[in-house]
This record gives structure tokens, sequence and C-alpha cells, in this order.
């Protein structure tokens, strides 16, 4: 079936540092691919998200690029902030007949002033 | 932003007990879930409705029972916990189900079970 692999936390980076977190996928057909956010104490939000192989979905300086040969769908940002602290849930809605959305187990960011 | 409302956001209950969580969205949506959100593990989908009709049961146990009773309200009744069912349970929304459209999460409502 499907899955999402995403890397383990925590992540703890000082204000201004470049972020990557990686995410890799196992899906039959062409899934669609997501990074929602979760805020303290709030629920999911969406971030970004790709549909197709060599999209890339952006959003509040957060990058990440769909790439087929790969099954990768990495999240970047060039300079975090400390309200960027957060875990960040990678997660792909299947091709085919299964859309379900299918979650990584989540990254928990903590960005330091 | 948010457009998903759920009560309550904490709730403690004793094992014997019988509680509802509400949820409910505000952004004209066909399609409702339930999510359980455990530390350490994935997302659990546990239910699905689609225009007020249970489309998905992802086996969960009898002593969660959902209620629909229009697109814009979803219930979980629960009973008879047990102290692993204490989690975050994350209502969520789309326009349509099983599609690649967005989900909207509400906030959430921490249960512990004692």
């Amino acid at each position: 079936g499907d899955s999402v692999t995403q890397m383990e936390g925590p992540v703890t980076l000082s204000e201004e540092a470049f972020l990557t977190i990686n995410c890799t996928y196992t899906a039959t057909g062409y899934p669609s691919l997501f990074w929602y956010v979760q805020y303290p104490g709030e629920g999911l939000q969406l971030l970004l998200k790709a549909t197709k192989a060599d999209d890339k979905g952006s959003n509040k300086g957060f990058e990440a690029t769909y790439r087929k040969e790969t099954t990768s769908f990495h999240l970047e940002k060039g300079s975090v902030q400390v309200s960027d602290s957060a875990v960040y849930f990678c997660a792909l809605s299947g091709g085919g007949s299964n859309y379900k959305l299918t979650f990584g187990k989540g990254t928990l960011l903590t960005v330091n002033p | 932003e948010t457009g998903v409302t759920q009560t309550p956001r904490h709730l403690v209950m004793g094992m014997t007990n019988k509680k509802s969580l509400k949820c409910e969205q505000h952004l004209g949506h066909n399609a409702m879930y339930w999510y359980k959100q455990s530390a350490k593990k994935p997302l659990e989908l546990m239910f699905v409705y689609s225009l007020e009709e249970r489309v998905e049961n992802n086996s969960v146990p009898s002593r969660f029972s959902p209620e629909c009773p229009n697109s814009s309200h979803l219930f979980l009744h629960l009973h008879t916990l047990q102290p692993e069912d204490s989690a975050l349970y994350l209502c969520a929304s789309s326009q349509e189900e099983y599609t690649s459209d967005t989900q909207y999460f509400g906030p959430g409502t921490r249960l512990t079970v004692l």
C-alpha cells in the first residue's frame, strides 16, 4: 500500500539557518504530494502541494519539488524563523482509485533565536 | 484562518463514561473526516463521511460511534474507552471525498482516558 517516510526529528536550528526535511514515498499510480504544518495547540494546515512530477509547491518561503525519479518531496526553506517552529507532515493522496491521504509520522522543528 | 471548529478542546473521561466530540465546518464542503493522532505514529484515518453518508470505517472499534446529521456537522460518540484511546482527535473536511482536494483540519480535541 501507499506509504510516506520522513526524517525523524526533532530538528533544532538557529534562526536564519537553512532547512531541509526529507520525505520519500511509495505509491501506485500518480499521487499528489502535500506538506502540512501543525503549530502548537492547533490542527494541521496545508503548507504546499504538488500534483504532478516536476511541479514545485511553494508558500511562506518553503518549497518542495515533486521528484518522480527519486520518489521524493523534500521540504526546504532558505532562512527559518522562530515562528516556523512546528511539526511538519509529508502526505500523499494516491492516484488510481485510492485518494486517501497517507501521512508520514511528522518532524518536529524547533528554531532558536 | 480556521473554517473547521471542534469542541471541546480538552476532555478527560473515565473508562465507563459516555461523551461526544463535536465538529463543525463552515466551508460548504461535502466530505468530513475523523482522524486519530497519537504520539510517534502517523495520523490514522478513522471515518469518512460524504454528504452525510459514511463511506469508510477504517476498522475502528465499536466504542467509537460517528454521527453526521448534516454536511456541516460531525460527531464522535465515545463509550467505554480504554487508556490507549488517549490521543488528539482531529476533524477535517474537503470539497469532495477522496480527491486531491485540500483537507482543512480543526484544532483537535485532546482526549485523556483515565
